[in-house]
């Protein structure tokens, strides 16, 4: 089964507006990545945070952490068309680096 | 660096057929994973090595192999193939104390 629940499953917005996706998850952690994937192609790593941090930023990336509800959010300001991808969180499920387990996916779609 | 290389980017077999695709990197990473991923779903981890010559098993195994006889190299068999292994594979792998996976381009497989 999979560890991480991703919500919405599916997600339209308008250039510029910002685009929230968020994962959650079942067992304990170490870390927490977010990955892209556009279409057709393999995931690209986008950030990572880790169990004892609470916020990070990358650009015009924003991810927070809350292991107390086993969650996590995914915050894209100021979107742009080259969004348009799916979204996965993945964790290590308190395994290692070798054993990710991912979520479903947000796909979002940015209308120009 | 080429990165993650997989090939063939497509395949079609028929039912009991077996095939390898095959995943080489050139980064130097001691992990390497296979995973699979259906219409509409997040990745699911089928093996795994943590070195070579260390492989094993992920959360769908069933009706696949792995070896790892260099650290560049972590071919996956398809013993018979089926129709529920219709999918796209993807490779990835990861080290240096990382916890990013890089990810190949993916195989499109059709078992018919």
């Amino acid at each position: 089964s999979q560890q991480g629940e991703e919500d919405p499953q599916a997600l339209s917005i308008q250039e510029g507006e910002n685009a929230t996706m968020n994962c959650s998850y079942k067992t304990s952690i170490n870390n927490l990545q977010w990955y892209r994937q556009n279409s057709g192609r393999g995931l690209v790593h986008l950030i990572l945070i880790r169990s004892n941090e609470r916020e990070k930023h990358s650009g015009r990336l924003r991810v927070t952490l809350d292991t107390s509800k086993k969650s996590s959010s995914l915050l894209i300001t100021a979107s742009r068309a080259a969004d348009t991808a799916s979204y996965f969180c993945a964790t290590d499920a308190g395994w290692g680096a070798q054993k990710l387990v991912f979520g479903q996916g947000t796909r979002l779609t940015i209308n120009p | 660096n080429a990165g993650v290389t997989q090939t063939p980017k497509f395949q079609v077999l028929k039912t009991g057929q077996s095939m390898t695709l095959q995943c080489a990197q050139d980064m130097n990473h001691e992990y390497m994973s296979w995973y699979r991923q259906d219409p509409g779903m997040g990745l699911r981890l089928i093996h795994y090595s943590v070195g070579a010559g260390i492989t094993d098993q992920g959360e769908v195994p069933n009706g696949y192999n792995v070896s790892r006889s260099t650290t560049e190299d972590f071919p996956l068999r398809l013993l018979s193939a089926a129709p529920s292994q219709t999918s796209v594979y993807f490779c990835a792998s990861t080290g240096g104390g990382s916890y990013e996976q890089y990810f190949g381009p993916g195989t499109r497989l059709t078992v018919t």
